[in-house]
């Protein structure tokens, strides 16, 4: 497949080790942010999202987390797993679903 | 249930050409919205539509146009191609507008090289 990208900061964790994926924005004024999941190929995949009048939110296998202080999202993917390996990115929804997206992050899962 | 489809998949131009990219959204959507995403980077914002309307735009050139036809697929037009706009051009569809409930869903996206 093609790459969704060839310069990004990489992540690489074992299998079945805890992956944190970190991300700054920019705008303080964002009330509602959004973590993306892109595969060699393929469109972003909604992943998780986050309201700015909460600081966690857990899903399946995934925990947001939002530090508003510090304008910082982290996604936390527990036991990764192969198929997790791809490119991820946070996303800032300003208004009305016209996002700003992050620069991304490579997550390679070693076997 | 089909996705967001987009078509063509990949294209290759010469500066100075022209493109038409084409996109429907899931059944049902009646807002689209395109971004551009250049190797090695995150999509940026160029065009929102809802119900046939631009809604938004992003810090993009004159060269780049859009319009949402009557069934809600849309198309995105870029005009006098420079080497720069080589990229993916990701179409993405969501039920509502605005308020932030809306999940966006995006597809596979139109990979265009201009040489």
């Amino acid at each position: 497949g093609e790459s969704v990208g060839l310069h990004l900061p990489t992540l690489s964790v074992q299998e079945g080790d805890n992956s944190i994926i970190n991300c700054a924005y920019s705008n303080s004024a964002s009330d509602y942010f959004i973590w993306y999941k892109q595969e060699s190929g393929k469109g972003p995949q909604f992943i998780i999202d986050i309201r700015s009048n909460m600081d966690k939110r857990q899903g399946q296998r995934v925990t947001v987390l939002l530090n508003k202080t510090v304008k910082h999202l982290s996604l936390q993917i527990a036991a990764t797993q192969p198929g997790d390996s791809a490119v991820y990115f946070c996303a800032e929804n300003n208004a009305g679903n016209m996002l700003t997206f992050g620069g991304g992050t490579r997550l390679m899962v070693k076997p | 249930d089909a996705g967001v489809t987009q078509s063509p998949t990949h294209l290759i131009k010469t500066r100075g050409q022209h493109v038409t990219l084409r996109c429907s959204p899931i059944s049902g959507h009646k807002s689209v919205s395109w971004y551009q995403q250049v190797l090695g980077q995150g999509p940026q914002f160029i065009f929102q539509y809802y119900e046939k309307e631009e809604r938004g735009r992003g810090n993009f050139p004159d060269r780049f146009s859009a319009r949402q036809f009557p069934n809600y697929s849309s198309e995105l037009n870029v005009n006098a191609l420079l080497l720069g706009d080589s990229a993916l051009y990701l179409c993405a569809s969501s039920f509502i507008r605005t308020g932030n409930t809306g999940e966006l869903f995006f597809g596979e996206g139109s990979r265009l090289t201009v040489l």
